[in-house]
């Protein structure tokens, strides 16, 4: 079945600089891949997504790669802010078309 | 358009009880997932329902089980609470259910077992 390992589990930068999460899959079949965003006391929402046909795919401030040989996909936020401090999840469909969550990144943006 | 809501909020229970917690989708929305989330553990699929029906099923326990009724509000079951059962449950809803789609996560409903 579908793995999805999320790195690194926490990710410490200063405002304004550049964060990167990656995750990497293990079911070559995936097609969709989705990430959350999940703020203090909040269940998460979709931020961005792509599918398997494009390998890049922007808006605004986050942007999200995926290359398929490799088997991961990674987000992307530039000019970080203090409202960009949550956790990401990134996710794959699996052969029973189950969202497989990756274990989630705490952002921390430092003032 | 009103987004997902979970009741109650909190919870505290002791071991041994029972507990039920509800989610209301998003108007039209006929898929409900559940979740458990825990510290360093991210999102544990429990169940999906559409139309009054379990389509998946992750890897838990008997103890825990759910249903949807016609309007597709859902709710889950947790009986013979442990203390290993402290977590935030989310629901998620979403048209069919499809993993393309985006789902729509309520709050949550944080479960203390003492």
């Amino acid at each position: 079945g579908e793995n999805v390992e999320q790195h690194p589990s926490t990710l410490s930068v200063q405002e304004g600089d550049s964060a990167v999460i990656k995750c990497t899959y293990s079911d070559s079949a995936s097609n969709y891949f989705p990430w959350y965003k999940q703020e203090l006391g909040k269940g998460p929402q979709l931020i961005i997504d792509i599918r398997s046909n494009v390998g890049e795919k922007k808006d605004q401030r986050i942007a999200v790669t995926l290359n398929k040989t490799a088997k991961h996909f990674s987000l992307h936020i530039t000019e970080t802010q203090p409202e960009d401090s949550a956790v990401y999840f990134c996710a794959a469909p699996d052969s029973n078309y189950q969202l497989i969550w990756g274990a989630g990144t705490k952002l921390i943006i430092k003032p | 358009k009103a987004g997902v809501t979970q009741t109650p909020r909190y919870l505290i229970k002791t071991r041994g009880q029972q507990v039920t917690l509800s989610c209301s989708p998003i108007s039209g929305h006929r898929s409900v997932s559940w979740y458990q989330q825990t510290p360093g553990q991210g999102l544990q699929f429990l169940f999906e329902y559409f139309s009054e029906t379990q389509r998946n099923k992750g890897n838990f326990p008997g103890r825990f089980s759910g249903r949807q009724f016609s309007n597709s509000r859902s709710e889950m079951n947790v009986s013979t609470l442990e203390l290993g059962d402290s977590a935030l449950y989310l629901c998620a809803s979403s048209l069919t259910g499809a993993p393309s789609e985006t789902q729509y996560f309520g709050p949550g409903t944080r479960l203390l077992v003492l």
